[in-house]
């Protein structure tokens, strides 16, 4: 089954970039969607963006000025690429996969939901 | 702050049944998704468009909804379903989802 693994530096200072690393295992990274979705302690999850393998992207408006995320399939991985952090950054980072879906309800619409989370990196943003 | 809002705790007897709701303009068109999270945890998928468990979740958590309010029912709730329940839905201003608050399940 697959599995995925978030890798990178746990302490960013502020105004740097946040670079994470995903791997995915136990499967191919290829034909599937991928999410990072971040938790600061204590508070809500966050949806930051989502990566296909054909190269699309789509960001949290919120966040979409600072974010990059790419997918190596030679690596299987998908990086993420947060830039001019603050404190505010400071969240345990996920990735996850996302299965894409569609139905009727009323007119056609199409969904995505996440059935493989990777067991999340806490990335702290202090200088 | 969340476009999806739940109540912040919700606690259940051993055995009894709970509902928790989630409410938000986004669900008058797209359905939620339900997470459940347990202490340092990643999250985990329990329901799946409106009201699919994915393999291996139990039979007890079903999902269901109606106009702009989702819930989560678990039908004879064991101490295994204590944690943190997050819903999660599609935005429908712009190509991006959101997460409510989550709940947090105590089970008594």
């Amino acid at each position: 089954q697959v599995q995925l693994q978030e890798s990178g530096p746990r302490l960013v200072k502020p105004s740097q970039t946040l670079s994470l690393t995903c791997t995915v295992s136990g499967g191919s990274i290829r034909s599937s969607y991928w999410t990072w979705i971040r938790q600061p302690a204590g508070k809500e999850v966050e949806w930051i963006g989502l990566v296909s393998t054909s190269g699309t992207t789509k960001y949290n408006p919120s966040l979409k000025s600072r974010v990059t995320m790419s997918v190596d399939t030679s690596k299987n991985q998908l990086s993420l690429m947060l830039s001019s952090v603050t404190a505010a950054d400071t969240a345990v980072y996920y990735c996850a996969r996302a299965q894409f879906y569609e139905y009727v309800w009323g007119s056609y619409r199409y969904d995505y939901y996440m059935d493989v989370w990777g067991k999340g990196t806490r990335v702290t943003v202090s200088s | 702050s969340s476009e999806l809002t739940q109540d912040p705790a919700v606690s259940v007897a051993l055995g009894q049944t709970v509902r928790i709701t989630c409410q938000g303009d986004s669900l008058s068109n797209y359905y939620a998704t339900w997470y459940q999270q347990k202490p340092g945890q990643a999250p985990v998928l329990v329901i799946y468009r409106k009201n699919h468990r994915p393999s291996g979740i139990p039979d007890r958590f079903s999902g269901s909804h109606s106009g702009n309010t989702a819930s989560l029912t678990i039908t004879g709730a064991q101490a295994e379903d204590e944690a943190d329940y997050y819903c999660n839905s599609r935005d429908t201003s712009d190509f991006h989802w959101v997460f409510g608050g989550g709940t947090k399940l105590t089970v008594l």
